[in-house]
């Protein structure tokens, strides 16, 4: 079955840029967004359709998706994005979700 | 604005059935895509369950499959999940979701409600 892998964690320096990834195979193919869940909180939409922003979210994040990986990109990075970050695609009536990446600011 | 409220979720024996629900406000639930999306203590995100707008397609994960069923009521505004045969791996946050443009190779969740805490134990 299609699977999301997701570095389990990372982190950043404040006010520096951070990527997190999401593989798999043809992702490139398929439209990619972005939740970030902090602790005791629901997940929040931070970025669908590969690159889109909500109404709502900074302008720090960002996305990408080519070939075989999506990226989610912090530039600037604050302290308060400190949290989990999961990738999810769409395949044929099925939701897929990345295992998570934890988010630390040093 | 836009809410989500789950309920139903509680301390259930294992092989118990549980059923949950989703009342939604602020939009109509016959014009989106639903989800249910569940969390185990400590990990990560897990699709359970979708239905259409028209709530004539069904999908469910495969660890699910047999043992829940999602349904709605339009004009009760309410979605729901059906849960028989819990075991210990069920014990998770159940979050309903709406799902945006969930066809062809898309779709995302706009809005989650709060979760509702399923616990399966003796």
């Amino acid at each position: 079955s299609y699977g999301l892998t997701q570095p389990p964690s990372v982190s950043v320096s404040p006010g520096q840029t951070v990527s997190v990834t999401c593989s798999g195979d043809q992702l490139g193919r398929k439209n990619v967004c972005w939740y970030q869940q902090k602790p005791g909180q629901s997940p929040v939409l931070v970025i669908y359709q590969d690159r889109k922003r909500p109404s709502g979210i900074p302008g720090r994040f960002s996305g990408s998706n080519s070939g075989n990986t999506a990226t989610l990109t912090i530039s600037g990075t604050q302290a308060l994005d400190e949290a989990d970050y999961y990738c999810q695609a769409w395949d044929n009536n099925v939701v897929l979700f990345g295992g998570g990446t934890k988010l630390t600011v040093l | 604005q836009v809410q989500l409220v789950e309920s139903g979720g509680v301390l259930v024996r294992p092989g118990g059935s549980l059923r949950l629900s989703c009342v939604v406000s602020e939009f109509t639930l016959s014009d989106y895509y639903m989800s249910w999306i569940r969390q185990a203590p400590g990990k990560g995100l897990e699709w359970v369950s979708s239905i259409s707008d028209s709530g004539n397609t069904k999908s469910y994960a495969d660890s699910v499959r047999g043992r829940f069923a999602v349904s709605k009521d339009d004009a009760q505004k309410s979605l729901f999940l059906q849960m028989t045969s819990l075991g210990a791996d069920d014990t998770a946050v159940y979050y309903c979701a709406r799902g945006r443009f969930c066809s062809g190779t898309s779709c995302y969740f706009d809005y989650w409600g709060q979760g509702t805490l399923v616990t399966v134990s003796s």
